[in-house]
């Protein structure tokens, strides 16, 4: 059973270009959580998605930032007109429907870098 | 709002010793779970262990246990027999269950000398 598939590991973007990052859940999961790693930080809550459904985004900057998870394909998160400050370690995270104990499963991240 | 909190940013400990790292949380809710993460250089979140907040027994894995204060709002982790590839930045974590988001600590970088 694959784990939570993440790609790019590395995108490098100038400003004002978008980054797009890819998540695929582990077989049979139906959450798919997003966070953000800046450097020597902890992992920040940014967004939480069902299939077609955004649950939770109260961690997402209100401007440039947009999540997806569509019925059919991997999550999908987008990042507009990329800044500096944008650079950073995107995890995202999946958890069955029954899921027991909050436990959720972690991707390897994308490393963002803007340039 | 929740909180995590690790006052350690780094610890030091050498092989085959035990080291215990800290991590103290908010909360007004009565039912929860605690976790520890650790992440290697390869920046991959790997679970340690789990502890559910209504269960009184403190969780084990293998050389990995927890020390649970409810009370006290006080989840520490000891590492026993500390190995060279416990090395890591290691992540205290909260969340209320199901469909529920992840807050974290700001990490304890742990160093294991020979």
């Amino acid at each position: 059973n694959a784990g939570v598939m993440q790609n790019p590991r590395h995108l490098v973007r100038r400003r004002g270009q978008e980054a797009r990052l890819r998540c695929s859940p582990m077989k049979g999961h139906s959450h798919v959580y997003w966070y953000r790693q800046l450097p020597e930080e902890g992992l920040k809550f940014m967004v939480y998605l069902q299939k077609e459904n955004i649950i939770d985004e109260s961690g997402m900057p209100k401007e440039r930032f947009s999540a997806e998870f569509p019925k059919e394909g991997p999550s999908i998160l987008r990042i507009q007109q990329v800044v500096r400050g944008d650079s950073a370690a995107y995890f995202c995270a999946s958890s069955p429907p029954s899921i027991q104990g909050g436990i959720q499963y972690f991707g390897a991240g994308t490393r963002l870098s803007v340039l | 709002a929740q909180t995590v909190t690790q006052s350690q940013p780094e610890m030091s400990v050498q092989e085959a010793e035990t080291v215990t790292l800290s991590c103290t949380y908010d909360t007004s809710e009565s039912d929860y779970y605690l976790f520890w993460y650790k992440q290697p250089p390869s920046r991959q979140m790997i679970l340690v262990i789990r502890q559910e907040a209504y269960k009184q027994q403190n969780a084990t894995e293998n050389r990995f246990s927890v020390n649970f204060q409810k009370a006290a709002k006080s989840f520490s982790l000891k590492i026993s027999d500390s190995q060279l590839g416990d090395a890591a930045m290691y992540f205290c974590a909260y969340n209320t269950g199901t469909a529920s988001k992840l807050t974290f600590g700001t990490g304890t970088r742990l160093q294991v000398t020979l």
